[in-house]
């Protein structure tokens, strides 16, 4: 079993649309999440961070966690093509600092 | 510019060769990492350190010795390389664990 699970996509959405992306984690130990984005060919940036449930609101962009179920989802509102990338969504466990990262899901936003 | 730097960008060998990946820091981070990610774009996590000191390190061949003269700079040497060695190095840094900021990567080729 995954550690991490991510829908591989794509996932595509029309301009302007919300793209909703979702992670499932099995460490119920956790901490920490985090949503990265990956251009074609560079490195992982981050974009989001949440630590505790609910809702964490940059831009954008927010966060949902919900550690009862597991759960982490990424919504990206008012998506532009430049938005096409692919998401990586990476849990924190409880013994330090190593990240687990999902396997990613691709974003394709058409104008 | 404050970065994560890595050097060679590109990096082509044969089979059963040595080569080595350097990385540096100008965040003034405490934490260092070396992430490999394959062709299908998973990402892992390989080694950290913190303040010079190893606290990672994940089922690694021990073909692969990450070495960190200082908190600043943390290099990768592979020996003997394989053709399964071949994919994307990426360094990162970190203050806050999670938070990494990822260098441009290191596309490692093995023929």
């Amino acid at each position: 079993q995954k550690e991490v699970e991510q829908n591989s996509g794509p996932l595509s959405v029309p301009e302007g649309a919300i793209a909703s992306l979702n992670c499932t984690y099995s460490d119920r130990g956790s901490q920490s999440f985090f949503w990265y984005r990956q251009y074609s060919g560079k490195s992982p940036e981050l974009i989001m961070s949440i630590y505790s449930n609910g809702d964490k609101e940059d831009g954008r962009f927010t966060a949902q966690l919900n550690k009862a179920s597991q759960y982490v989802s990424l919504l990206i509102r008012d998506s532009q093509p430049s938005d096409s990338a692919t998401y990586l969504c990476a849990v924190g466990g409880a013994a330090g600092n190593k990240l687990t990262f999902g396997g990613g899901t691709r974003v394709l936003v058409k104008p | 510019d404050t970065a994560v730097s890595q050097t060679p960008k590109y990096l082509v060998t044969q089979m059963g060769n040595d080569k080595s990946i350097k990385c540096e820091q100008n965040l003034g981070h405490d934490t260092m990492y070396w992430y490999k990610q394959d062709s299908k774009k998973f990402l892992k996590i390989m080694f950290s350190y913190n303040n010079k000191e190893l606290i990672i390190n994940e089922t690694v061949p021990n073909r692969f010795s990450p070495k960190s003269p200082d908190k600043a700079h943390l290099n990768l040497h592979i020996n003997s390389l394989e053709l399964g060695d071949s994919a994307v190095y990426f360094c990162a840094s970190s203050q806050r664990g999670g938070e990494e900021d990822f260098g441009p990567g290191t596309r490692l080729t093995v023929t």
